[in-house]
């Protein structure tokens, strides 16, 4: 099993949806978690930092649900422009072990 | 507030030659990070440094990877010699630090524009 998982997609939605990832990982000592956005032929950029609590940017909402070992994303009012891939990343953060590791990604693509 | 910078932004090689990449952190960074990327792939730690110390290194193929940190700023990833299946995107990040000491959050990972290896 990798340590991190995401479902590849490609997401497909039109403009103005509601779109959902999750993420999963097997390390039960994580610490820390993000999402990071990729477009295409270029670098990840930190998207949100993701807290025990949940947490809310904007249209952009992340939660944690450390029982069941996965993260996720929620995206709503799709825009065009947020056609990108959506890496998921997990830290241990503890323990020795300070490696963020990173899922192979989500595809979405918003069309109009 | 400069990002990461890396150089070359390209590079085209035939296999058993040399090549070099270079990275500059963030200022008052401490912890950098060589990832490689292949297509279709999140990317895939490399090497960590902390500081000048390299940390982490068990997936870096030592037999003809090979990384330095000297000063503990900038640092340079080579491959020699370079194998086909060695194309890919080599990213460089940096964190204030590794998240193993000081503030939660410090262990965001900021990253160059990467540099794409194509070996022939």
């Amino acid at each position: 099993r990798k340590e991190v998982e995401q479902d590849p997609g490609p997401f497909n939605v039109p403009e103005g949806a509601t779109v959902a990832f999750n993420c999963t990982y097997s390390n039960s000592a994580s610490q820390s978690f993000f999402w990071y956005r990729q477009d295409c032929r270029k670098e990840p950029k930190l998207l949100m930092s993701v807290y025990s609590s949940g947490n809310e940017d904007g249209r952009f909402t992340a939660q944690l649900n450390r029982a069941s070992q996965y993260i996720s994303l929620l995206i709503r009012d799709s825009k065009l422009s947020d056609s990108a891939t959506y890496l998921c990343v997990v830290n241990p953060a503890s323990g020795g072990s300070y490696i963020p590791t990173f899922g192979r990604g989500t595809s979405l693509i918003v069309h109009p | 507030e400069a990002g990461v910078v890396q150089s070359p932004r390209y590079k085209i090689i035939e296999k058993k030659q040399p090549v070099a990449f270079w990275c500059n952190p963030i200022s008052g960074h401490n912890t950098l990070y060589w990832y490689r990327q292949n297509l279709g792939q999140g990317p895939e730690l490399l090497i960590r440094y902390e500081n000048e110390e390299a940390v982490d290194d068990s997936q870096l193929p030592k037999d003809r990877f090979s990384a330095e940190r000297l000063k503990g700023v900038d640092s340079t990833l080579k491959i020699q010699p370079a194998e086909l299946g060695d194309s890919a995107v080599y990213l460089c990040a940096s964190s204030l630090n590794s998240g193993s000491w000081g503030g939660f959050g410090d262990e965001k990972l900021f990253f160059g524009s990467g540099t794409q290896l194509s070996v022939l």
